[in-house]
Parts: C-alpha cells; sequence; structure tokens
C-alpha cells in the first residue's frame, strides 16, 4: 500500500529565508505522482506543485520546488524567500492508481510558521 | 469565477438528522471526489466519481450516500448524522487524461454533529 510520511509536525522559519518541508513515500508502482498542497487557516486546500516519476528534473513553480530524490523515496518542498503569508498547514500527497481510478494518499502534514 | 464550489460552508445539525453538500466544478473535469478532513486535519477519500459513474468508495458507511447528477455536480447525503462525522469534507475534481490528474479542491464544509 501506498504510504507518506512527514515527519516535521511543525516548523518555524524567519520572514525571507528558505524553509524545507519533508516528505518520504514508500509504493510499489513505478509510475506515481507527488503534490504538495497548502492549507492556511481558512481552510482551502491550495495545490502547489507536481512531480511525476518519470519527470527528469526537479518541479518548480514560483518560490516553490520541489527536491525529488528517487532513490531515497523523498519529495522535499522547497520555499524560497519566506513570506508571513507562507504560515500554513502544508501537505505531501501521493497519487495512488486503482482499477478504475486515482486517488490521493495524503501524509500528517506540517504546519509552517513564519515569524517576523 | 470559483473553480470548485461547495455549499454551505458550516452545517451544524443535531444527530441523527439528515444533510446534504453540494459541490460544483467550472473546470470541466470528468472526475470528482470527496474527501474527508477529521479532526487532526488527516485527509482520506470517501468516494470519486468519474462521468457520473462511481468509481471509488472507500469503506465509507452507507449512510453516506453520493450522487452525481452530471459530470459537473457531485453532492453527498448524509443520514442518520452521528457525533464522529463531525469534520471538514471536501470535494474536488481532476481530469484523469491530464497526465498529472492534478486534484483541486473547493473550500471545504465543516460539519458540526451536536
Amino acid at each position: 500500500a501506498q504510504k507518506i510520511t512527514q515527519t516535521q509536525p511543525g516548523m518555524f522559519v524567519q520572514e525571507k529565508e528558505a524553509v524545507t518541508l519533508d516528505c518520504t513515500y514508500d509504493t510499489s508502482d513505478p509510475s506515481y505522482g507527488l503534490f504538495w498542497y497548502k492549507q492556511p487557516s481558512s481552510g482551502e486546500m491550495i495545490f502547489l506543485i507536481y512531480q511525476g516519476s518519470y519527470d527528469q528534473q526537479n518541479a518548480t513553480e514560483g518560490r516553490y520546488s520541489l527536491n525529488f530524490q528517487k532513490a531515497r523515496k523523498s519529495a522535499n518542498l522547497v520555499i524560497s524567500a519566506s513570506q508571513l503569508g507562507d504560515s500554513a498547514m502544508y501537505f505531501c500527497a501521493m497519487r495512488d492508481r486503482l482499477e478504475y481510478g486515482n486517488k490521493l494518499v495524503f501524509g500528517a502534514g506540517t504546519i509552517l510558521r513564519v515569524k517576523s | 469565477d470559483t473553480a470548485v464550489s461547495q455549499t454551505p460552508k458550516y452545517l451544524v445539525t443535531q444527530m441523527g438528522n439528515d444533510k446534504s453538500i453540494k459541490c460544483e466544478q467550472n473546470l470541466g473535469h470528468d472526475t470528482m471526489y470527496w474527501y474527508k478532513q477529521d479532526s487532526k486535519k488527516f485527509l482520506k477519500i470517501m468516494f470519486s466519481y468519474n462521468n457520473k459513474e462511481l468509481i471509488i468508495n472507500e469503506t465509507v458507511p452507507n449512510r453516506f450516500s453520493p450522487k452525481s447528477p452530471d459530470k459537473a455536480h457531485l453532492n453527498l447525503h448524509i443520514n442518520s448524522l452521528e457525533l464522529g462525522d463531525s469534520a471538514v469534507y471536501f470535494c474536488a475534481s481532476s481530469q484523469p487524461t491530464s497526465g498529472s490528474d492534478t486534484q483541486y479542491f473547493g473550500p471545504g464544509t465543516r460539519l458540526t454533529v451536536l
């Protein structure tokens, strides 16, 4: 079964600094996808970034980048130049392929607090 | 111009009541989902529909009945509500043929059962 592990329940980062949120995964499927979502205190789930298992390069989206290390089964999210608005819960998720469709399997999340 | 919308945003009700949550997406996606986020923020899939057909049903009590009148809408009806049903329910949609099959979530419905 697919599994996502986020070992950091909470993180602090100083404004304007970079921060790395850890995510490790386990799967026997050679074709998989990894996602990061942001959940601010207002509650919505915001898609940030996607990495496919066959993608040759690490994904980047603005200040977000994904440090994808396939052999180590890790997909860490790097946020550069942190802003106060980055304070939120961050979830790592993996696409689980089932017979008739896909579902997302989520990690437990990491709460990020950006200090001014 | 919301992509995935849900109503209501908040729902407070008594144990034993029946309630519905509605979801609509204007992304033209073929697949829609319901996820439940519990009090510890853990997210788990409940159902998925593709073009109005149920394709995923993850051991959810049969008090929960999803309905998809068309591929842009997926509603969730809950009978005989229990205290343990209190949670945030998220609707999502995706396009499986897109490669990434990225799921886009609605704003969530916070259900409180008293």
